[in-house]
């Protein structure tokens, strides 16, 4: 199975901030990750997928990057909305897996 | 707009079973691979099953396979759950997602889940 492992596990930011969270894949994904958002009590919301695309409605201060077996969620400006709990996923091999998730919480 | 409505969860003894349903609405049913994912209580997410458009082909992680089954109606725009011989283990919070694909599979719209609690 492919193991996903995100750093940190948690972290405050200040508004107005930029946030980054990483994302570490056992081996090579080819691009096949989706990064999601889940605030207390709500189901978890698709942010970015194929790495680097931005889903509909989702604000541009989001973005994603990587290649290979490492990538990135960047906020560019912490907004209070932001705070919740943010988990990558790999889509590519079968048992999909997600990473343990990153805490991110307002300064 | 996307709507998936889960329904059927609840507390259920150790060893017995439970169904779960997921009633889609907003899009074209038929035309997407669907899946359940799960969060136990505090913990990250678990894909859970995952069936093809037609219902033809299903996957499941080695936790499950062999004790849940997916399924589907297309004609009901409905999606289900079987879960069979359930453990404590599977005490979670059950979501149905609806599956997109673009290099990978990944989940586009999300239900706001179901509660499986397995205890005596």
């Amino acid at each position: 199975d492919i193991q996903m492992t995100q750093s940190p596990a948690s972290l405050s930011a200040s508004l107005g901030e930029t946030v980054t969270i990483q994302c570490r894949a056992s081996e090579d994904i080819y691009s096949g990750l989706a990064w999601y958002q889940q605030k207390p009590g709500k189901s978890p919301q698709l942010l970015i997928y194929g790495a680097s695309s931005l889903q509909d409605g989702v604000p541009s201060r989001f973005s994603g990057s990587g290649s290979g077996t490492q990538y990135s969620l960047k906020i560019s400006s912490m907004q209070t909305e932001d705070e919740g709990v943010y988990f990558c996923q790999q889509g590519l091999k079968y048992p999909w897996t997600f990473g343990g998730g990153t805490k991110l919480e307002l300064k | 707009e996307v709507q998936l409505v889960e329904s059927g969860g609840g507390l259920v003894q150790p060893g017995r079973s439970l169904k779960l349903s997921c009633a889609a609405s907003g899009f074209t049913f038929s035309n997407y691979y669907m899946a359940w994912v799960r969060q136990a209580p505090k913990k990250g997410l678990e894909w859970v099953a995952t069936i093809s458009t037609s219902g033809s082909r299903t996957y499941y992680p080695d936790s499950v396979k062999g004790r849940f089954t997916i399924s589907r109606d297309n004609a009901k725009s409905s999606l289900y759950l079987q879960m069979n011989s359930l453990k404590s283990e599977d005490t979670a919070t059950y979501y149905c997602a609806r599956l997109n694909w673009e290099q990978h599979y990944y989940f586009d719209y999300w239900g706001q889940g179901v509660m499986v609690t397995v205890s005596s």
